[in-house]
């Protein structure tokens, strides 16, 4: 079945260091991959998404992931934490079988110590 | 504002009752999808329309659960004889057609309803 992995519950980091969020999926196709973030009381965002193409992709504030197929992985990255990203973070990998519907990982904490 | 609404935000029910909840996609989008969230969970998907059509329900949606979208266009999840487990947080999400210049397009999510079953 498919299934995504995200293998820190929580993660804290100093403001304006860098950021690596893991996210490991398990699928038999090269799948479709989102990250989006949650605040409290808010709703999901999307970060930024890979169909295809170059495994780099830009994301909105400053994300970016890697798409490595070798290593079923789509790892979020930030160059330079601020205080306001922290959020929960979710990746997510579609399920085109059934209409597209997002199947989504565990979710990461991202506490920002100043 | 054009986001996802949804109604209520909250929601406290004792055990036995029936809720509903509303949510309001995005206009034009003729997908919309349902979610439940845990804590400490990420979305587990419950079920998608297309238009007026509910295309796919998942193995969350047990009886209780009963889901309509009338017109196509804002949509109603119900839940009969509430019970603990129902806690969680219910989000909806909207997505435009698919076009041949953005085969998947993302799904946008609404805020969500809290529902605390007493």
């Amino acid at each position: 079945a498919q299934s995504v992995t995200q293998p820190d519950i929580h993660i804290t980091v100093s403001e304006g260091a860098s950021l690596e969020l893991r996210c490991n999926y398990s699928y038999g196709a090269t799948p479709y991959l989102f990250w989006y973030v949650q605040s409290p009381g808010q709703g999901l965002q999307l970060l930024l998404k890979y169909f295809s193409g170059d495994t780099l992709v830009q994301g909105i504030k400053g994300f970016e992931a890697e798409f490595k197929r070798s290593q079923s992985s789509f790892n979020l990255r930030k160059p330079s934490v601020h205080w306001s990203d922290a959020a929960e973070y979710f990746c997510a990998v579609a399920l085109l079988q059934a209409g597209t519907a997002l199947i989504f990982g565990k979710g990461t904490t991202l506490s920002v110590s100043s | 504002d054009t986001g996802v609404s949804q109604d209520p935000r909250h929601k406290i029910t004792k055990r036995g009752q029936n809720v509903t909840f509303r949510c309001d996609p995005i206009s034009e989008h003729n997908r919309l999808y349902w979610y439940r969230q845990t804590l400490g969970q990420g979305p587990e998907f419950l079920t998608y329309f297309q238009n007026e059509a509910q295309l796919e329900k998942s193995r969350l949606l047990s009886d209780r659960f009963s889901a309509e979208r009338p017109k196509g266009s804002f949509s109603t999840l119900e839940i009969q004889r509430t019970e603990q487990g129902d806690s969680a947080m219910y989000l909806c999400a909207s997505r435009p057609p698919r076009t041949s210049g953005s085969p998947h397009n993302e799904q946008f999510f609404g805020p969500g309803t809290r529902l605390t079953v007493l």
